[in-house]
């Protein structure tokens, strides 16, 4: 089975921080995504890549940036931290394209004062 | 635009009852559909899809899921419900012609013992 780590777990930073989310994957899997949790919006994708050196926007992309440095290792940057990025943070990988079966990191709870 | 709607925020049941969650989408085409189960303090894992085929999908647990093109729905089942299925389901909605996921806001369910 697919194995996504994530780290930090948790992360508190202030306004204006910088912020780095860090996720690996071992299957060797070609996608991962980047995804935030809201309540009464379920899961948001921010940004998504299919390859190393590869970055596709997502749906909710401001204020984030992404860099997919191996086919292993997928991050997540946010250079102005705004309290509006509180939120929790689940990195994805799959095989293939989105109607493969996506698995999921154990998520990143993001605090930003 | 293509969309996922889960109307039932929260429900609540009795162990050993039966169980639907809802699901309707919005896509032209046929979609790529899925469940995804998230336990406390975890990432989401996947409990079924469906693409095509026999519509009435087995998957893990004992839950199934029924697509209805018809009512543009693809409700989740159980016969009996343990109170370890206390989680948050998520239905998502792949399009066929796209590299994302489209999630819905969630249902929480809690089993009553």
């Amino acid at each position: 089975e697919a194995a996504v780590t994530q780290s930090p777990r948790n992360k508190v930073t202030v306004t204006g921080g910088n912020v780095t989310l860090s996720c690996r994957q071992t299957n060797s899997h070609n996608y991962m995504y980047w995804y935030r949790q809201d309540t009464g919006h379920g899961l948001r994708l921010i940004h998504y890549s299919y390859g190393a050196g590869n970055l596709q926007i997502g749906d909710v992309p401001d204020g984030y940036k992404a860099t997919r440095t191996t086919q292993e290792d997928f991050f997540l940057l946010l250079e102005l931290a705004s309290p509006s990025q509180t939120s929790l943070y689940f990195c994805a990988s799959s095989e293939d394209w989105g109607g493969d079966t996506q698995y999921f990191g154990p998520g990143t709870r993001l605090l930003v004062l | 635009a293509q969309s996922v709607t889960q109307p039932d925020a929260r429900v609540t049941v009795s162990e050993g009852a039966s169980l639907q969650l809802r699901c309707k989408y919005s896509y032209s085409a046929t979609p790529y559909l899925f469940w995804y189960v998230q336990y406390p303090r975890q990432g989401l894992q996947l409990l079924l899809k469906y693409y095509s085929g026999d519509p009435v999908v087995q998957g893990v647990n004992s839950f199934e899921a029924e697509f209805s093109k018809s009512n543009s729905s693809f409700h989740l089942q159980k016969a009996s419900v343990h109170w370890s299925d206390s989680a948050v389901y998520f239905c998502a909605l792949s399009m066929s012609n796209t590299n994302k996921v489209v999630f819905g806001t969630g249902t929480r369910l809690q089993v009553l013992p």
